[in-house]
Parts: C-alpha cells; sequence; structure tokens
C-alpha cells in the first residue's frame, strides 16, 4: 500500500533554514515529488528525486533515500513569501501521484 | 505558451445533481490528470488521460467520468452528488503520461448542499 507522511504544521524564522521530511512505503516506487501550494492556489512544482541523494534548485534542495522510503525539503534563507503548504507526492508506476496531507509551514519575523 | 486552465472557477450544486468541469492542458501536453482535494488534504487521485484513453484510476466510484478531447482537453463529470464530493478539483497536464512534472490549474472550488 501508500502511505505518505509529513509533519502537519512547521514555524521556523525569516532567514533560517527549514527541514520537512516526508517518509513513504510503497511498491512500484517510481519517484518522489514536491509541491508548493499557497491557500486557495494551486500547487506548484518544486523539485522531483527518483535516485538517491540530494537535488538542489536555489534556495530549495530536496534529498532522497529509497532505501528507507525518506525524503526532505530543505528551505534556506527563509523568507515570508514560503509561508505556504507542502506536499510531498509518490509516484508508483508511470503515472499516479498519491500525496501526503501536506505540511502547512508558517514562516514568522 | 498558456498554462493549464479550468472552468468554472467556483460552483454550487445540490444533493443528486450532475456536475462537469473543464481543463485545457498546458499548450503540448498530452496527459491530463484529475485530483480532488477536500480541505485540509492532500489531494487524491481520480483518473488520467493519455491521448484520449483513460491510463490510471483512483478510488473512486464509477459516478466519476471523464472524457479526453483531441486537442487534449478533458472534462470531469460527477453524477449523483453527494455532500462529500465538495472539494478543489484540480487538473495537471504534463507530457508522456506524467512521466516528469505534472503542471496543475487553478482548480474548480465545488460545492455540494
Amino acid at each position: 500500500g501508500q502511505n505518505i507522511d509529513q509533519p502537519t504544521e512547521m514555524t521556523a524564522t525569516e532567514g533560517a533554514i527549514v527541514q520537512i521530511n516526508c517518509t513513504y512505503q510503497t511498491s512500484g516506487f517510481n519517484g518522489l515529488f514536491w509541491y508548493q501550494q499557497h491557500a486557495g492556489e494551486a500547487p506548484t512544482f518544486l523539485s522531483y528525486n527518483v535516485l538517491d541523494g540530494l537535488e538542489e534548485k536555489g534556495r530549495f534542495s530536496s534529498f532522497l533515500s529509497r532505501s528507507k522510503g525518506y525524503s526532505y525539503l530543505l528551505l534556506k534563507e527563509l523568507q515570508m513569501k514560503d509561508s505556504a503548504s507542502y506536499l510531498c507526492a509518490e509516484r508508483a508506476g508511470s503515472y499516479q501521484l498519491t500525496f501526503g496531507k501536506g505540511t502547512k509551514l508558517s514562516v514568522i519575523p | 505558451e498558456t498554462g493549464v486552465t479550468q472552468s468554472p472557477t467556483h460552483l454550487i450544486k445540490t444533493r443528486g445533481q450532475q456536475v462537469t468541469l473543464r481543463c485545457s492542458s498546458q499548450s503540448g501536453h498530452n496527459t491530463v490528470s484529475w485530483y480532488q482535494q477536500a480541505l485540509g488534504q492532500g489531494p487524491q487521485f481520480i483518473f488520467q488521460y493519455y491521448r484520449e484513453e483513460e491510463n490510471g484510476r483512483g478510488n473512486f466510484p464509477p459516478r466519476f467520468s471523464g472524457l479526453q478531447f483531441p486537442n487534449y482537453s478533458s472534462e470531469l463529470n460527477v453524477n449523483a452528488l453527494e455532500l462529500d464530493d465538495s472539494a478543489l478539483y484540480l487538473c495537471a497536464s504534463g507530457w508522456d503520461r506524467g512521466l516528469d512534472e505534472q503542471f496543475f490549474g487553478p482548480g474548480t472550488r465545488l460545492t455540494v448542499l
């Protein structure tokens, strides 16, 4: 089966670094995605990992360990606009994305 | 290049009614996936269309059905609406069954009374 777990809420300070963890259990793993979703808006793509290791994209990095069923999203130099929900999604097979419930991140001054 | 668009933006229906939601995929994309997102939850996969054929389906009853047209736009139809169908309905388009990133539209907010 597929079970995506991520923390419900996190709070971090502007300018700091925050790590959002995600664990998954599935067979047929074929990629781990991270999306950002501001309230009332559509999810926007942040990153995609299919091999173990770290993928860096500016202030955002994502890490994957397939043997541990574990990923994290790292946000550096936090800005107020980073306050949003962060969705971890696992792709099994060739098409279906299974999303976690999302982590609501609040960035405070 | 235009992004993914959806219509309508908001919709209010009553129990038992039927609804049709529409999605225009991003230019060049041949795959559309539909998701249902209840308040405070992550999106749940409904089904995917690839080159006008259903290419996979999530755990949703048959009263959720869809179509994809030759221009790769898509419709989601829901019959016999229930209160629990109230949600944000998102479509996402991609290339070749979404093997890489998928681009989401702004969504249709459906309220069933």
